[in-house]
């Protein structure tokens, strides 16, 4: 069935440090692609979406290019915050009757001053 | 206050008590989701409703009981609550299914002891 996979974390970094997420995908044809981003404390809530292939989703600072070819959706950020600190979900859609989300097991990040 | 909320935000709870988590959004949205999150799995979907006094199970029902009488909540019950639902619990919502971009609540984190 339709997967998405994360790489592990917590990633650690110093504050204006170049961030990179990975996030690949299982999926039959080509689905709309998610991040959600979870602060402490709080629920998730969207930070960015592509809609389909090569398209580029960006928000915040936060930029995700849709590759078809890899199957990836990369998190990135060119200098990343304290407050930025949080757990990031790759999700792409379930495409069954639910309307659910199929989510990655999310990678924190921590950024330190 | 406007939004989705959970309550309470932390429960502790014996083996084979029966506990509800209560969720309630201000927006009208017709549609609702009960998601738990587990390390290393992501959220998966436990329930979902699509308007008042329609619902359906998601991927990981067992042990679990929805309602949904009035559009604004959507309670979730564990009828005789087991050490493996252990879980942080988010309520999610949204007006249109099909953009996948849902509003999650705080989050119940409930421990069963």
């Amino acid at each position: 069935g339709d997967s998405v996979t994360q790489m592990e974390g917590p990633v650690t970094l110093s504050e204006e440090a170049f961030l990179t997420i990975n996030c690949t995908y299982t999926a039959t044809g080509y689905p709309s692609l998610f991040w959600y981003v979870q602060y402490p404390g709080e629920g998730l809530q969207l930070l960015l979406k592509a809609t389909k292939a090569d398209d580029k989703g960006s928000n915040k600072g936060f930029e995700a290019t849709y590759r078809k070819e890899t199957t990836s959706f990369h998190l990135e950020k060119g200098s990343v915050q304290v407050s930025d600190s949080a757990v990031y979900f790759c999700a792409l859609p379930g495409m069954d009757s639910s309307y659910k989300l199929i989510f990655g097991s999310g990678t924190r990040l921590l950024v330190r001053p | 206050d406007a939004g989705i909320t959970q309550s309470p935000r932390y429960k502790i709870t014996e083996t084979g008590r029966q506990v509800t988590l209560m969720c309630h959004q201000t927006w009208s949205h017709s549609y609702m989701f009960w998601y738990r999150q587990d390390l290393g799995h992501g959220l998966r979907l436990i329930y979902y409703s699509a308007a008042a006094d329609i619902t359906d199970k998601g991927e990981v029902p067992d042990g679990y009981v929805v309602s949904r009488s009035k559009t604004e909540n959507f309670p979730l019950t564990l009828e005789s609550a087991t050490r493996s639902q252990t879980s942080v619990y988010f309520c999610a919502s949204t007006w249109d299914r099909t953009s996948y971009e849902q509003y999650f609540g705080p989050g119940t984190r409930l421990t069963v002891t």
